[in-house]
């Protein structure tokens, strides 16, 4: 199982103030995909990047997968409250058909403060 | 359903007592996952189903968890003889396909184990 580390696990800062969150493994990943959750919720997917070096925006947020495909970002621009919440990276296992599904990181807890 | 159902959404049992978890995925979903997401940490993968097979169950943390689905739709997790170490939020979710893109998450069953 490969391990996906994300950075920082907390991040306070008020609102229109800019970000970056962190996914960092040793390993490869054939994809990977940003999840973000809210209390009492399940994850929802916000983005999945498959080719190195991809850039993907979704509104104020920018996802970027890495040229070797080891590592990924979020930044969010001009924060808002309704940004606050858990975002999960989970990356797919570069084997050809992993058994294990995916496997994801522990989170970085965002709350942006009005 | 519109989306992935899970139930209880809430459940306090005494140590020792068994428990069932029930999802309900989204229609014409066939794989099915089970995760277990304890405070403060990320996803932890359980079990997956593809149709009704579970190819692999290594991720189960003993053998006190248990999982079926029938009729490739809804799933029960069993865990048997509960422990206070079981005490977390068990996410189902389901997809198209194994390893086909975004996952679907209900929300969760949050036990406790007193």
């Amino acid at each position: 199982t490969q391990l996906l580390e994300q950075s920082p696990q907390f991040l306070s800062i008020q609102e229109g103030e800019n970000l970056t969150v962190y996914c960092n493994s040793s390993s490869v990943f054939s994809s990977l995909q940003w999840y973000r959750q809210e209390p009492g919720e399940g994850p929802v997917l916000l983005v999945t990047v498959v080719t190195g070096g991809e850039v993907k925006k979704l509104k104020r947020l920018t996802f970027q997968f890495g040229d070797a495909r080891k590592d990924s970002s979020l930044h969010i621009t001009a924060a808002q409250p309704g940004d606050t919440g858990l975002y999960l990276c989970a990356g797919d296992e570069y084997s050809g058909g992993g058994a294990d599904g995916l496997t994801f990181g522990k989170g970085t807890h965002l709350i942006i403060q009005p | 359903g519109a989306g992935v159902s899970q139930s209880p959404s809430n459940k306090v049992t005494e140590k020792g007592k068994d428990v069932e978890l029930r999802c309900d995925p989204i229609s014409g979903h066939t794989a099915l996952y089970w995760y277990r997401q304890s405070l403060g940490q990320g996803l932890e993968f359980l079990i997956y189903f593809q149709g009704n097979s579970a190819p692999d169950k290594s991720g189960l943390p003993s053998d006190r968890f248990s999982a079926e689905r029938t009729g490739g739709s809804v799933s029960t997790l069993t865990i048997q003889r509960t422990q206070q170490e079981d005490s977390a939020v068990y996410l189902c979710a389901s997809s198209l396909g194994w390893a086909t893109g975004e996952l679907f998450f209900g929300e969760g069953s949050r036990l406790t184990v007193l």
